[in-house]
């Protein structure tokens, strides 16, 4: 049962657009991630959020932004997006920052022409 | 900082034989354990979690062994059937309430009929 909910399932967009992705999470749940997953199936940490503040920023380019509302949203933004890019996105969520199991979303999956 | 090695990398097992994924850890204080299933097109869903002082656990066909003198975590499934075909992804991190989660490079899995 989905309780990590990503828009859109897919986007394709072109070299040097804006694209932003959307994730709400209905369990509650105090913290918020993104994740990478590459054509390999590797998964990387972006972001993650606690009660809307900002935890870890891994080494991501500047184009990349996360966005966070209140504790159950937690967005992304790509200024500028470029071909390696593409990837899917997966946010997640954990009842707390440590050490919890992750809840994850089904993904969004960007293609950039 | 952690790094986690998983292998193989992608295992094909006829229905009914049981298929083991192996993943190798580099820091002793590891102290929670996690082994998620990503089916396609979906995000990743926990199977199971140990703690550092649990050395093997079942469940439903599913066992987890943890060796933590040679820093290995296995997950063993008997039995696989073609529902178990996916990618599954092993996941460490360490004690603290800040630790990082550390995914292996995930295993694509095949049961063939």
């Amino acid at each position: 049962e989905t309780a990590v909910f990503q828009t859109p399932n897919y986007h394709v967009t072109q070299v040097g657009n804006e694209v932003s992705f959307n994730c709400k999470q209905t369990l509650g749940h105090d913290t918020m991630y993104w994740y990478k997953q590459d054509s390999k199936k590797l998964l990387k940490i972006m972001f993650s959020y606690n009660n809307k503040q900002l935890i870890v920023n891994e080494t991501v380019p500047r184009r990349f932004s996360p966005q966070s509302s209140d504790k159950a949203h937690l967005n992304l933004r790509i200024k500028s997006v470029e071909p390696e890019d593409s990837a899917v996105y997966l946010c997640a969520s954990s009842r707390t920052i440590s050490n919890e199991r992750l809840f994850f979303g089904h993904g969004t999956k960007l293609s950039v022409l | 900082g952690e790094q986690v090695e998983q292998r193989p990398p992608h295992l094909s097992v006829p229905e009914g034989d049981s298929a083991v994924i192996i993943c190798t850890y580099t820091d002793s204080a590891t102290a929670y354990f996690y082994w998620y299933k990503q089916e396609p097109g979906a995000g990743l869903q926990l199977l199971m979690s140990v703690f550092s002082n649990v050395d093997r656990k079942e469940e439903q066909g599913l066992t987890v062994l943890l060796n933590k003198k040679d820093k290995q975590l296995s997950l063993n499934l008997t039995a696989a059937h073609p529902g178990d075909s996916a990618v599954y992804f092993c996941a460490v991190s360490g004690s603290s309430s800040f630790s990082k989660l550390v995914f292996g490079q995930g295993t694509s899995l095949s049961v063939v009929p």
